[in-house]
C-alpha cells in the first residue's frame, strides 16, 4: 500500500529535550511537508522541501529543523528552543509536477511536553 | 499575506439537515482551492478540489462546493447531512508556483441522530 508513515504517533518529552519525528512515504512524490495543527488554528507550515538535499521555512519555522537527504524521508526535529512544542504534527506529500497541488497527508504524531 | 478564512468554528445539525459551512480567502489572483475532512481519529483526506472551469465542484459523499471569484469564496454544502459526516474541515488555497497549501483554521461539525 503506497502512503505516508509517520512515527511514532504519541511522544512525550521533558522540556528541553529536542525530539526528532520521522516521516517516511513512498508515493515516489518530490515534495514533502510539515505542518502543525493546533485547536482553532489550522494546520501552520513549518518546512517544506521540493527535492532531496533542499528544503525552505515556511511560515512558523523558528525552534524546528528538517533534512531531506533522501526523497522518501523528511524527518522533523523539535528543538528545546520551541517554545510551545505540545501539537499535533502533519507530514505530507505531493507529486510536484502536478499543477493542481493536492497534498497527501500521513496519520500525524502528537507531541506532548511535560 | 495570504489567508484563509473559516467562519463557522463549531456547527451542530440533526441528521438530514443541510450543511454550508464558508470560506473565504485573501489572495486575488490565479488560486486552486480545496476542502480537506478529517474524521475523528483518522488522517486528513482530501474531499473536493476546484482549478478551473465549472465553478461548481462535485467531490465524495455528496459534498459540493461553489467558487465565486467576485466574492473570493469557496463554500462547502452538502444537502442532507449523516451521522458519519461528523468530522473537522478544512478549507485551503494554493496560490503561485509550489505545492504550498495555505489552511484555514477548521469548522468541527458535529451531526446528531
Amino acid at each position: 500500500d503506497g502512503g505516508i508513515t509517520q512515527s511514532p504517533k504519541y511522544l512525550f518529552r521533558k522540556e528541553g529535550q529536542n525530539v526528532t519525528l520521522s516521516c517516511e512515504q513512498n508515493l515516489n512524490h518530490d515534495a514533502m511537508y510539515w505542518y502543525r495543527q493546533d485547536p482553532g488554528q489550522g494546520l501552520r507550515l513549518i518546512y517544506y522541501s521540493q527535492i532531496v538535499n533542499d528544503f525552505q521555512k515556511g511560515d512558523i519555522a523558528e525552534g524546528y529543523s528538517v533534512s531531506r537527504e533522501k526523497k522518501e524521508s523528511f524527518p522533523l526535529t523539535v528543538t528545546s528552543a520551541q517554545k510551545n512544542p505540545t501539537a499535533f504534527y502533519l507530514c505530507a506529500s505531493s507529486p510536484q509536477r502536478e499543477a493542481g497541488g493536492e497534498l497527501f497527508f500521513g496519520e500525524g504524531s502528537r507531541l506532548t511536553v511535560l | 499575506a495570504q489567508s484563509v478564512s473559516q467562519h463557522n468554528h463549531h456547527v451542530i445539525l440533526s441528521e438530514a439537515a443541510s450543511l454550508e459551512l464558508g470560506c473565504n480567502y485573501s489572495y486575488g489572483g490565479t488560486v486552486n482551492l480545496f476542502w480537506y475532512v478529517q474524521y475523528p481519529g483518522q488522517h486528513l483526506q482530501l474531499l473536493l478540489k476546484y482549478f478551473s472551469g465549472d465553478p461548481l465542484v462535485k467531490g465524495i459523499k455528496g459534498f459540493e462546493a461553489e467558487f465565486i471569484k467576485s466574492k473570493f469564496s469557496f463554500n462547502l454544502r452538502k444537502p442532507s447531512v449523516q451521522w458519519s459526516d461528523t468530522a473537522e474541515y478544512f478549507c485551503a488555497v494554493k496560490s503561485g508556483g509550489y505545492n504550498k497549501l495555505i489552511f484555514g483554521a477548521g469548522t468541527r461539525l458535529a451531526v446528531h441522530p
